[in-house]
């Protein structure tokens, strides 16, 4: 089993309309969570860090739930520039080691 | 912007020869890394420093080496490139415990 997991996609949506990514992780003692954004042969670029409390950026809202072990990734009001592959990744605590997921590839559709 | 280049941003090669590929960061960041992306896979770790001079490996270390003799530069060597180095490799930097990456260098071994 693969430390982190998401479903691949792609998911193709409409423009406005609301999508949601979960991300599964295997290990216990991660520590800290993100959501980064990769656009096609480009550098993934940070998009949320993902706290225990749940946070919100704009249209965009993540979550943790410990005791599942996932997190996930909610978007709002989709735009066509959102379309791109989101990766999960996770931080082992006490490491310097960043654990990626292979990314949830999302279309939005005019 | 995190300030961090790589060069070459493309490279052809051929099996067998020696390949350096160079990140260059601008903000004396401590932790750099190495990763390589293929399909079907996550980032994957190769390096990382954690310091001038200071280095460990990550999980697909073997045939690549490093160098950090300057904090603002972090070098990867391929000793004598093989058919499955050919991938698109990633620096990156952490802040805190975010990771922020460089624009790539796709390289191709013949």
């Amino acid at each position: 089993r693969k430390e982190v997991e998401q479903d691949p996609g792609p998911f193709n949506v409409p423009e406005g309309a609301t999508v949601a990514f979960n991300c599964t992780y295997s290990n216990s003692a991660s520590q800290s969570f993100f959501w980064y954004r990769q656009d096609c042969r480009k550098e993934p670029k940070l998009l949320m860090s993902v706290y225990s409390s749940g946070n919100e950026d704009g249209r965009f809202t993540a979550q943790l739930n410990r005791a599942s072990q996932y997190i996930s990734l909610l978007i709002r009001d989709s735009k066509l520039s959102d379309s791109a592959t989101y990766l999960c990744v996770v931080n082992k605590s006490g490491t310097y080691k960043y654990i990626f997921g292979t990314g949830t590839r999302l279309k939005v559709l005019a | 912007d995190a300030g961090i280049t790589q060069s070459p941003r493309h490279k052809v090669t051929e099996t067998g020869t020696p390949v350096t590929l160079r990140c260059h960061q601008t903000e004396n960041h401590r932790y750099m890394y190495w990763y390589r992306q293929d399909p079907g896979h996550g980032l994957r770790l190769i390096h990382y420093s954690y310091g001038v001079k200071d280095t460990d490996k990550g999980e697909v270390s073997d045939g690549y080496s490093v160098s950090r003799s300057k904090t603002e530069d972090f070098l990867l060597t391929l000793e004598s490139a093989t058919s499955s180095q050919t991938s698109v490799y990633f620096c990156a930097i952490s802040f805190g415990r975010e990771q922020f990456f460089g624009p790539g260098t796709r390289l191709t071994v013949l």
